[in-house]
């Protein structure tokens, strides 16, 4: 399974673009990146996906490195409600036996969104 | 709101009770994902149910077991409960295992206190 390194913590001003890294040098060629996010002790709230183009929903931003060694989530205007920890995930694409599609949730990064 | 509904939202019982949990999917989702997050191992994957079978098991202890039934709502029973069964417990669900395009979207959760 492809691994994901994020920083442990970041900051960002109230109204300014919060561009959150992730690094996933191994991943597959056919796995997805997908971002996660949970503020305090709620259920992880779904962000955004991509395989290799840029995405964009009315959420975020998703960037993928044209190598898709890594990727970053772009949150365009931020608010004090996006104080959350972020989760940058590859997701696991067997079909048959073994994971199923599971998600594998590291640390995060627990993004921080000051007045 | 997700679409997935967990209860209860709260549980407090004794070590060696046996507790069930209760989600229901977002409708025309057949698959259920439960997860467990605990302050010490975060967020990790228990058990997976496509359709009324088990599809694939992570880290979920024997004296645990999950059932989904045929109008799709599943259930996790926890037995002989410890104090390190205490944690929050999220049900996720998604159209269908296996395919990496479709994101889980995650229930509130199942706060659990074991005294």
């Amino acid at each position: 399974d492809a691994k994901t390194t994020q920083p442990p913590s970041m900051d960002c001003a109230e109204g300014r673009a919060a561009n959150l890294p992730c690094n996933h040098s191994t991943i597959s060629g056919n796995e997805y990146v997908y971002w996660y996010r949970q503020i305090h002790s709620q259920g992880p709230q779904y962000i955004i996906h991509g395989l290799k183009n840029n995405e964009t929903n009315e959420m975020a931003s998703l960037i993928i490195t044209e190598d898709r060694k890594s990727s970053t989530l772009i949150l365009p205007h931020a608010t004090l409600r996006d104080t959350a920890v972020y989760y940058c995930i590859v997701r696991v694409a067997k079909r048959y036996g073994g994971s199923q599609g599971n998600l594998i949730f590291g640390k995060g990064t627990k993004l921080s969104v000051k007045p | 709101d997700s679409g997935v509904t967990q209860t209860p939202k709260h549980l407090i019982t004794a070590t060696g009770q046996r507790v069930t949990l209760r989600c229901s999917p977002r409708s025309g989702d057949l698959s259920v994902y439960w997860y467990q997050q605990s302050l010490d191992q975060g967020l990790q994957f228990l058990i997976q149910y496509y359709n009324g079978e088990e599809r694939a098991k992570g880290n979920i202890l024997e004296r645990f077991s999950a059932q989904q039934f045929p109008d799709l709502h599943s259930e996790l029973n926890l037995s002989s409960l410890e104090l390190g069964d205490s944690a929050l417990y999220f049900c996720a669900s998604s159209p269908s295992p296996g395919n990496s395009n479709q994101p889980q979207h995650f229930g509130d959760g199942t706060r659990l206190s074991i005294l």
